[in-house]
This record gives C-alpha cells, sequence and structure tokens, in this order.
C-alpha cells in the first residue's frame, strides 16, 4: 500500500546547527503538506507544496519538493530551542476523499541550548 | 485557540462506560477529521465528514462510532474500549476542496483502564 517514509526519525542538534528532514513517498502527490508538533501540543499545519522542483521559505526554514513529486524536505538553518519538535510530512492518500491523507511518522527534533 | 475545539481534554475511562468526544470548529470548514496518534505510530485517520456526510471509515472498529450533525460539529461516541485504545485523539477541519491544511484541535488525551 501507499507509504510516506520520513528520515531520520530522531534528530539531535546543537542550538545554532542546521537541521534537515526527508520526506519519500511510495507515490507520485499531488501535493505534499508539513506540520509541526510541540512536544504536549498537536499539529500544526507550517506549508503545502503544489508544484514539482518548487522550494518555499519561512523565515529559517526552507521546503523542497522534488522534480519527481515523490519527495520532500524541510530544511532549518541555525536551529534555535522554538524548533523543538516533530515534523510531518502528508500527502493526499491514494484512493481517498479530498482532504485525505497519508502521514509520515516524523522526525523528532531536539535542540540543545 | 486554534479554531479547533476539543472537549474533554482529558478522559479516563473504564471499558465498559460510554462517553463521547466532541469537536466544534469556527473556521467555516467543509471537512472535519478524527485522528488517533498512538506513541510511536503514525498519525491514523480514523473518519472524513465532507459537507457532513461520511466519505471515509478507516477500517475503524465499531466501538468508535461518529456523527456529524452539522459541518461545524463532530462528536465520537465511544463504548466498550479496549486499553490499546488508549491514545490522543485528535479532530481537524480543513476546506476540503481547496486542498489547504487541516486545522488540529488540541486533541483529547483517553485512557481506558
Amino acid at each position: 500500500g501507499q507509504q510516506v517514509m520520513q528520515i531520520p526519525q530522531y534528530q539531535h542538534v546543537q542550538e545554532g546547527e542546521d537541521f534537515t528532514t526527508y520526506c519519500n513517498s511510495s507515490t507520485t502527490l499531488s501535493n505534499i503538506q508539513w506540520y509541526k508538533q510541540r512536544p504536549g501540543g498537536h499539529p500544526v499545519f507550517l506549508i503545502q507544496l503544489v508544484k514539482s522542483g518548487e522550494v518555499k521559505k519561512q523565515k529559517r526554514l526552507t521546503f523542497q519538493f522534488g522534480e519527481a513529486k515523490k519527495n520532500s524536505s524541510l530544511h532549518i538553518t541555525a536551529t534555535q530551542t522554538t524548533d523543538v519538535g516533530t515534523y510531518f510530512c502528508a500527502g493526499p492518500r491514494y484512493g481517498g476523499s479530498q482532504g485525505n491523507l497519508i502521514f509520515g511518522k516524523g522526525t523528532k527534533l531536539s535542540v540543545k541550548p | 485557540e486554534t479554531g479547533v475545539t476539543q472537549t474533554p481534554r482529558h478522559l479516563v475511562m473504564g471499558m465498559t462506560n460510554k462517553k463521547s468526544l466532541k469537536c466544534e470548529q469556527h473556521l467555516g470548514h467543509n471537512a472535519m477529521y478524527w485522528y488517533k496518534q498512538s506513541a510511536k505510530k503514525p498519525l491514523e485517520l480514523m473518519f472524513v465528514y465532507n459537507f457532513k456526510e461520511q466519505t471515509e471509515n478507516n477500517s475503524v472498529p465499531s466501538r468508535f462510532s461518529p456523527e456529524c450533525p452539522n459541518s461545524s460539529h463532530l462528536f465520537l461516541h465511544l463504548h466498550t474500549l479496549q486499553p490499546e485504545d488508549s491514545a490522543l485523539y485528535l479532530c481537524a477541519s480543513s476546506q476540503a476542496l481547496q486542498g489547504y491544511g487541516y486545522t488540529f484541535g488540541s486533541g483529547t488525551r483517553l485512557t481506558v483502564v
């Protein structure tokens, strides 16, 4: 069945270091979304990418959608303690109704001050 | 507040109890969802409602029964649950036809004893 995989599962960085998480889908996606969940919180929508090769930036966060629309990455420059949390990617579930998403397991980021 | 309100925030129930989770969205969205989040597992879609009609039931056991009386309210009725049903239950909404991201509620942390 359709799978969305994320690596790494965990990442520990020193504050100020960069961080990247990768998302790979077993199927071509019409779009990909990224969410952040702080410890003890709920997922919060960050961004949606739609076009092949698309790159979007939000301050220190850079999101990229692969040319084949099967992979994506999130890069954080100069991490801060406020970046701590789990980052999820999600794409439309194949054969599902509109809005039905399949999520990756997430990458848990910890930042040492 | 996210615009999606879930109650209660925490719930402890016995295996023979009947309880209900409530979700209300104030965003004018036309789609609502129930997700289950367990430790070390990806977010699992349970039910999807588009324009208050159920469009997805992701092979959820019948001890979970959803209800969507209108496009702003969503309930999850629980009865004879098992300890493995203990998890964070998240409600989300979206403007499905526009493909925007989900807005999640804060979730209900359910413990079945």
